[in-house]
């Protein structure tokens, strides 16, 4: 079964701080790497796709990295409307449309 | 603006049947993969199933195979859900998504705001 793993759970830090957000695949996969976010009560946000392309309109202190089976997400200094969850995804091959778990990141 | 509007969902009993609907507006439909992903309360996401822009490829999670319908129809730029033999595990947030190309090779870069389904006696 193919598993994605966010780490950690949760991430306490301050704004101005560097976040810093991993996702582990169980077998290597391609380019087909997304990252969301997910304010509360507000449906997810697409931020990254194909591991490190920024969406439109999302800020550069957002980046993606990573390569084979272990991904980055970076955020290189926290706003206040940074904190939220993260989901990473794997699109497209199979198994198809994979989440990750979810990592919270909360002011400290 | 593009934009994707949930509708129909609602408390149903085990056992029985709902069909969600999802409006489009904004883009060229009948151009785009759809895609139906769920968020149970207070869990993660969770792909549902996934069509893509000619309906020639649909896909399914293991949860909802064999129980789950997805449909589109160009002519009302709508994505479809039927739900058949509900269970309380189905009890979501359901949310409409766009595929950002044609095919399944495509992130969601588009989601509506949901539209909640409770499944309980």
């Amino acid at each position: 079964e193919f598993v994605l793993t966010q780490s950690p759970g949760t991430l306490s830090l301050s704004p101005g701080e560097r976040a810093t957000l991993s996702c582990r695949a169980s077998q290597s996969i391609t380019t087909y790497l997304a990252w969301y976010q997910q304010q509360p009560g507000q449906a997810p946000r697409l931020l990254i796709y194909g591991i490190f392309n920024r969406a439109t309109g999302i800020p550069d202190r957002f980046s993606g990295s990573g390569s084979g089976t272990d991904f980055t997400l970076t955020i290189s200094s926290l706003e206040p409307e940074d904190f939220a969850i993260y989901y990473c995804q794997h699109y497209g091959s199979s198994p198809r449309y994979t989440f990750g778990q979810g990592t919270k990141l909360e002011i400290k | 603006e593009v934009q994707l509007v949930e509708s129909g969902g609602g408390l149903v009993q085990p056992g029985r049947s709902l069909r969600l609907s999802c409006a489009a507006s904004g883009f060229s439909f009948d151009e785009y993969a759809m895609h139906w992903v769920r968020q149970a309360p207070g869990k993660g996401l969770e792909w549902v199933s996934g069509i893509n822009w000619n309906s020639g490829y649909i896909g399914y999670a293991d949860s909802v195979q064999g129980r789950f319908t997805i449909s589109r129809d160009k002519g009302r730029n709508s994505l479809y859900l039927q739900m058949n033999s509900l269970r309380p595990e189905d009890t979501a947030l359901y949310y409409c998504t766009k595929g950002a190309g044609p095919g399944r090779f495509y992130y969601m870069d588009v989601w509506g705001k949901g539209t909640t389904v409770t499944v309980s006696s």
